[in-house]
């Protein structure tokens, strides 16, 4: 079956150290997208990538970091200057502009 | 800037009753993407909204775009248990080519059986 894969679905982060949260995808889609969803709230874009070695920032990029050295891949890092990333992280996914996205089952992060 | 607003934010229903959440944009959007988020789930795409005016229906859901594509709708009729959850309207971010999507904030509906 086709889909995303995010892992892992929890992940603790001590104080100062950076974690990385993986997405994987098989639907061959282009563009990748990372967002963050605190309680009782919609989705924040971080970060973006239309395609393999190009990425571009979202509206709350400070504090994380990604890569796209593959078009499966899409890993998302939540480094120590980002002081509040407890929350529920979704990668998606999507042939292009204006096309529905397909979702990962999501990463929970807290801080220790 | 550009912006997606639903209401209202929460809403409670007894089984049976309907249920309505409405999307309004700031901008024009050349489509509108409704998705469901059940609790501790990921958002799910349900529908695809392209023209004006547009009524689209899924078994006990219906969809609308309204003329100007401005705004858009979701009501369900006759909620059931199964129909818990936050409903989220979307669409395209921005004039560029891109692919990025802007969400509202979302709907909860919870169910009393």
């Amino acid at each position: 079956d086709g889909g995303i894969t995010q892992s892992p679905k929890y992940l603790f982060r001590k104080e100062g150290q950076n974690v990385t949260l993986s997405c994987e995808q098989n639907l061959n889609h282009d563009a990748m997208y990372w967002y963050r969803q605190d309680p009782g709230q919609g989705l924040r874009l971080i970060y973006y990538s239309q395609i393999v070695n190009d990425f571009q920032k979202g509206d709350i990029a400070e504090g994380y970091s990604v890569s796209r050295e593959k078009k499966e891949s899409f890993p998302l890092t939540v480094t120590s200057a980002q002081k509040n990333p407890t929350a529920f992280y979704l990668c998606a996914s999507n042939v292009g502009w204006g096309q529905p996205q397909h979702f990962g089952d999501g990463t929970r992060l807290s801080i220790l | 800037g550009q912006q997606v607003m639903q209401i209202p934010q929460y809403q409670h229903v007894q089984e049976g009753e309907d249920f309505t959440t409405y999307c309004n944009s700031s901008t024009t959007l050349s489509n509108i993407q409704w998705y469901k988020q059940r609790p501790g789930g990921h958002p799910v795409f349900l529908i695809q909204l392209v023209k004006s005016g547009e009524v689209k229906k899924q078994k006990r859901l219906t969809f609308q775009f309204g003329e100007a594509k401005k705004n858009s709708s979701l009501h369900i009729t006759a909620t059931q248990t199964t129909d818990v959850g936050t409903y989220f309207c979307a669409g395209p971010k921005g004039s560029g080519n891109t692919g990025k999507l802007i969400f509202g904030q979302g709907t909860t509906l919870q169910v009393k059986p």
